[in-house]
């Protein structure tokens, strides 16, 4: 099976716009999370989808917000980017039946706000 | 609220010696625990958990309620395990959510 993908890999905006990030789970997988990674923080939890809808919610900003597809598919967006923004956002998809789920992660989306 | 502590950043050890990761939890419940390794230019990967009670590549780890850790540990350690090491801990009842620790850079020198 394919692993988890995230587009894009990289990406720069500036001060005040948004962005919005893409994961493709592992094929079958139901749940996706998301995780923010910075060298201060290291590896911190956003929030989780099942079904199209949020079951836990990190404690960010409301700036950052995602949503899951019928496909599983799931989109994170951040509004009015902020330079401590910057970081390695990481998805991760787990099958999520039966209990608590081992995370497969991809390979992260690296965001610079300058 | 959960917590998982790593108490070394970085931990050095020459090839063929023992080595030793610690970790340590807070969480008033049943957790499930896990040991996720990132080797250079690579993705965050599962090493283990608790559950499976398997050894990966030559790893154990132990959940020792008691003490509330779950130390990482390889009898003989190989210069391909430096690496960063995370420790995390997901509630049993909260699914998808991950806490991990701050992790811990093993360099295992020739």
């Amino acid at each position: 099976k394919a692993g988890v993908t995230q587009t894009p890999r990289y990406l720069i905006k500036t001060r005040g716009q948004q962005v919005t990030l893409s994961c493709s789970p592992i094929s079958g997988h139901r749940s996706v999370s998301w995780y923010q990674q910075t060298p201060g923080q290291g590896l911190q939890f956003l929030f989780e989808y099942f079904s199209e809808t949020q079951r836990n919610k990190g404690n960010f900003p409301g700036r950052f917000s995602g949503r899951q597809f019928s496909n599983s598919r799931s989109e994170m967006n951040v509004s009015t980017l902020e330079l401590g923004d910057s970081a390695l956002y990481l998805c991760a998809s787990s099958l999520a039946t039966g209990g608590p789920g081992t995370q497969y992660f991809g390979p992260g989306t690296r965001l610079l706000v300058l | 609220a959960q917590r998982v502590t790593q108490p070394e950043k970085l931990l050095s050890v020459f090839k063929g010696a023992p080595v030793e990761l610690k970790c340590n939890y807070s969480y008033s419940g049943s957790p499930e625990l896990f040991w996720y390794v990132q080797y250079s230019r690579q993705r965050l990967q599962l090493l283990l958990r608790h559950i499976s009670r398997e050894s990966i590549k030559g790893f154990t780890a132990d959940l020792n309620k008691g003490e509330t850790s779950f130390h990482l540990k390889k009898p003989f350690a190989q210069e391909e395990d430096s690496a960063m090491y995370y420790c995390a801990l997901q509630p049993g009842t909260s699914y998808g959510k991950l806490t991990f620790g701050q992790g811990t850079i093993l360099t295992v020198h020739p």
